[in-house]
């Protein structure tokens, strides 16, 4: 089993829409969750991080973390065709004898129709 | 700030030959990573580093690769010798550990074909 998951798509919204991207992981230890926007031929890029349950809002972003189901997801409010790209969710299991176990999914791919 | 710079941008090898690659983490990050990203298996972590001291290298795929950090502004990945498989983007990334944070932030890659 990956330690993270996520559906690699490709999903399709249409301008104005709501893009909803979901990844789930499997160790419970998990304390950072992240996701990072990466455009074609190009670096990731950070744009959320969430560390409790609930919701975190940043502009059009929404990100949720349910830490029981152990799932995590963004929401897009309004998508623009300038959203189309890959998300990239990441978790972190920060242990303290070992440091950092850092795992990224495969991403999901996002295209936003005009 | 400049952010995390590497360099080359790209690199085109024979096999067989000895490649370097190199990284500046943002300043004052404590901590480096360096990941290699493929279509196939998408973003893999090689190796991070904590203070320049190597914590966890069992991502390196083989003894062909090696990574160092002489000090806090400077990190090196080589691939000695290179074949056609180690074809991919690799980037460097570099985070600051804090109490309730640990984001990453990525440099612009470095695309490497061996051929």
């Amino acid at each position: 089993q990956k330690e993270v998951e996520q559906n690699s798509g490709p999903l399709s919204v249409p301008e104005g829409a709501i893009a909803s991207l979901n990844c789930t992981y499997s160790d419970r230890v998990s304390q950072s969750f992240f996701w990072y926007r990466q455009y074609s031929g190009k670096s990731p890029e950070l744009i959320m991080s969430i560390y409790s349950n609930g919701d975190k809002e940043d502009g059009r972003f929404t990100a949720q973390l349910n830490k029981a189901s152990q799932y995590v997801s963004l929401l897009i409010r309004d998508s623009q065709p300038s959203d189309s790209a890959t998300y990239l969710c990441a978790v972190n299991n920060f242990v303290t004898n070992t440091g950092n176990q850092f795992y990224f999914g495969t991403g999901t791919s996002l295209t936003v129709i005009p | 700030d400049a952010g995390v710079i590497q360099s080359p941008r790209h690199e085109v090898t024979e096999m067989g030959q000895e490649v370097t690659l190199r990284c500046k983490p943002i300043s004052g990050h404590d901590y480096l990573f360096w990941y290699r990203q493929t279509m196939m298996r998408g973003l893999e972590l090689l190796i991070y580093f904590n203070n320049n001291v190597p914590i966890d290298d069992s991502g390196m795929p083989e003894d062909r690769f090696s990574a160092k950090m002489p000090n806090a502004s400077f990190s090196t990945l080589k691939i000695q010798p290179s074949e056609p498989r180690d074809s991919a983007v690799y980037f460097c990334a570099s985070s600051l550990w804090t109490s309730g944070s640990d984001e990453q932030f990525f440099g612009p890659g470095t695309r490497l074909t061996v051929l």
